[in-house]
């Protein structure tokens, strides 16, 4: 399998841009996480998605964000519009959900540059 | 408090020592623990996953697991320079619920 791919892998806006990063998950995985990476704030969790649905959102910092999964193969962030310091590293993974729990598998990340 | 807490480090240790990563979560009902490493500029990679108290090995990795004073380590043994990186400590309370990350323990294999 290819992994967990994601789309761009860097993109620069300017202020007040929509922003759009796109993720594969692994075929076959049902759960997926989009977290966001900074130095201060280390790894966080936005959102994430069980078979397709949101389960919890409370990570996403405004409703500038949006996310969706219309289906299993296929996954949105959305910025609209950006800011600086919605700059940062953006990750998707995924994950199956069986037995005991299951660990996480990363895509190789959207380096994100608002200006 | 953190859901996940870990000495941000730097940990510097020399080659070929051991290198102890430890890592405390606050959710007593978390059931499945993992250990992921970083390199500078690249995505999380997992080495680790422990479901159970007590120790699990894998090659010069041990992972370590006590739910009672829930806490989690990990033990590099032979440390090599290649193992300089971010190790992140990750923590989820069932195959359902959302995965939370430590905030990383920076490791330095010094020669």
């Amino acid at each position: 399998d290819a992994g967990v791919i994601q789309s761009p892998r860097h993109e620069v806006t300017e202020m007040g841009q929509e922003v759009t990063l796109r993720c594969k998950p692994i075929s076959g995985h049902n759960s997926l996480f989009w977290y966001r990476q900074t130095m201060m704030r280390g790894l966080e969790l936005l959102i994430y998605f069980n078979n397709n649905v949101p389960i919890d959102d409370s990570g996403m910092p405004e409703d500038r964000f949006s996310a969706k999964m219309p289906n299993a193969s296929f996954s949105t962030l959305k910025i609209q519009p950006s800011e600086p310091r919605d700059s940062a590293v953006y990750f998707c993974a995924s994950s199956l959900r069986q037995g005991e729990g299951t660990e996480a598998f990363f895509g190789q990340g959207t380096r994100l540059t608002v200006v | 408090q953190k859901e996940v807490e870990q000495n941000s480090g730097p940990l510097s240790v020399p080659e070929g020592a051991i290198a102890s990563l430890n890592c405390t979560y606050s959710d007593r009902g978390s059931q499945s623990f993992f250990w992921y490493r970083q390199y500078s500029g690249k995505s999380p990679e997992l080495i680790m996953s422990i479901y159970s108290n007590g120790d699990k090995e894998d090659g010069r990795f041990t992972a370590q697991l006590n739910k009672a004073s829930q806490y989690v380590s990990l033990l590099i043994r032979d440390s090599q320079p290649s193992d300089s990186a971010t190790y992140l400590c990750a923590v989820r309370r069932s195959s359902a619920s959302k995965i939370i990350f430590g905030s990383g323990t920076r490791l330095s294999i010094r020669p």
